[in-house]
């Protein structure tokens, strides 16, 4: 498959520990944010998204935090598992046009056994 | 439930030879369609999107391009492929308005 993690950003975790992973979006009028994850070979699969009129939502094992005022995006993992290992992408659109969407260029996480 | 078959998973095709990816949705109806690349280390640039049959939007001039046969139906085409075309072809489906892209496994395209 395709190796997306060439040159990207890396993080390095303990399984088990808690993850974080990081965004800076560009457009400070777009509204919707999405984290997907994509393993070695495979296409990027959703995980969370969030609107502007949120700062934080949670699913199971995961929270994403919008700061708006400096345009920043994070992705939380809870009790990472070795499973979690992957190329974590964020994207950022305006309102109503999800075919506009912006992907970061992503950050590889390494879980370690 | 929702799912998205593209196909092949893998091609390697020579330089000036024809392409046809083809991408299928499979439990929504009306669906926004959309063909991305991906290059190695990079993120993921939007090639093509379409919001009904026959109606296709392109992103990016290049030796590319896109068709809406049927409603759940996406097919990425080249008369004549260049070296440059080599990389990581995804679909994706959405619902209209702001929810997100759902991705198919990719079609990895080399050509020699």
């Amino acid at each position: 498959g395709e190796n997306v993690g060439l040159h990207l950003p890396t993080l390095s975790v303990q399984e088990g520990d808690n993850s974080i992973i990081n965004c800076a979006y560009s457009n400070s009028a777009s509204d919707y944010f999405i984290w997907y994850k994509q393993e070695s070979g495979k296409g990027p699969q959703f995980i969370i998204d969030i609107r502007s009129n949120m700062d934080k939502r949670q699913g199971q094992r995961v929270t994403v935090l919008l700061n708006k005022t400096v345009k920043h995006l994070s992705l939380q993992i809870a009790a990472t598992q070795p499973g979690d290992s992957a190329v974590y992408f964020c994207a950022e659109s305006l309102g109503g046009s999800n075919y506009k969407l912006t992907f970061g260029k992503g950050t590889l996480l390494t879980v370690n056994p | 439930s929702q799912t998205i078959h593209q196909w092949p998973a893998t091609l390697v095709q020579p330089v000036g030879s024809p392409l046809s990816l083809e991408c299928t949705v499979e439990g929504t109806s009306n669906p926004n369609l959309y063909w991305y690349r991906q290059a190695a280390g990079r993120g993921l640039q939007l090639l093509f999107y379409s919001v009904g049959i026959g109606q296709i939007s392109s992103e990016v001039p290049q030796n590319l391009s896109a068709s809406r046969p049927q409603d759940r139906q996406f097919i990425l085409s080249s008369k004549k492929l260049l070296l440059s075309d080599s990389g990581f072809y995804l679909c994706a489906w959405s619902r209209q308005g702001d929810s997100p892209l759902h991705f198919g496994n990719g079609t990895r395209l080399t050509v020699t």
